[in-house]
């Protein structure tokens, strides 16, 4: 199975600031994922990160908003832009194995204040 | 109708107890389905993956997919204590497109009492 690092654990940020969080893997992976989990719900999609070229948002997610990388295959970093207390949640990365099953990272513990 | 449903619970049982989760979902373009446990505050970790219908078993722990039915289950034996966290499943669509991306179900509440 794959092992997923991510950086930071958790970070309060003042609201209108950016975090930018990493995201790695141990092996290579064929696809990159970014999700938001709000508190007491479930997870949800925000972007396929797609490697050497632009994510692929979901409905409700913009480029603007959520920048992505992913530069190498083994790599992504996720930021979220002019911070709004809204946007307090977790963020987890996950990664694909051979048979396409997802393992996920930690995450990141994201509260705006 | 959401895509996927599934009993947010909170379920208590005994120590020992068989435990079931279900999920149903309407999209039949899901083929790969997989279970996740979540301790509080941490990442979910995978437990069980499969892409047929039928029993998939590992240790305590069996995963069954009815796909003409549209229904899912985990099931738990001789639960423990350490079985206690939140339990997603979850299940992607493997055409072209979609990218293998998952679409969870919003989690069951498991608390095992010693």
């Amino acid at each position: 199975s794959a092992v997923i690092s991510q950086k930071p654990s958790r970070d309060i940020c003042q609201r209108g600031t950016s975090l930018t969080i990493q995201c790695q893997v141990d092996s290579q992976v064929t696809m990159m994922f970014w999700y938001r989990q709000q508190p007491g719900q479930s997870l949800t999609l925000i972007a396929t990160a797609n490697q050497g070229s632009e994510a692929t948002y979901e409905s409700g997610f913009v480029i603007d908003k959520f920048p992505i990388s992913r530069p190498n295959l083994t790599f992504s970093t996720l930021t979220v832009s002019n911070m709004s207390p809204e946007d307090s949640s977790i963020y987890l990365c996950s990664g694909t194995g051979p048979s396409y099953e997802q393992y996920f990272g930690p995450g990141t513990r994201l509260t705006v204040t | 109708q959401k895509e996927v449903e599934q009993d947010p619970g909170p379920l208590s049982v005994p120590e020992g107890a068989i435990v079931s989760l279900n999920c149903t979902y309407s999209n039949s373009a899901f083929q790969y389905f997989m279970w996740y446990r979540q301790y509080s505050r941490k990442g979910p970790e995978l437990l069980m993956y499969t892409y047929s219908s039928g029993n998939k078993e590992d240790g305590r722990f069996t995963a069954q997919v009815d796909k003409s039915s549209k229904y899912i289950s985990l099931f738990i034996r001789d639960s423990q204590p350490s079985d206690s966290a939140t339990y997603l499943c979850a299940m992607s669509d493997p055409s072209g497109g979609s990218n293998y991306k998952l679409t969870f179900g919003k989690g069951t509440l498991l608390t095992v009492n010693p």
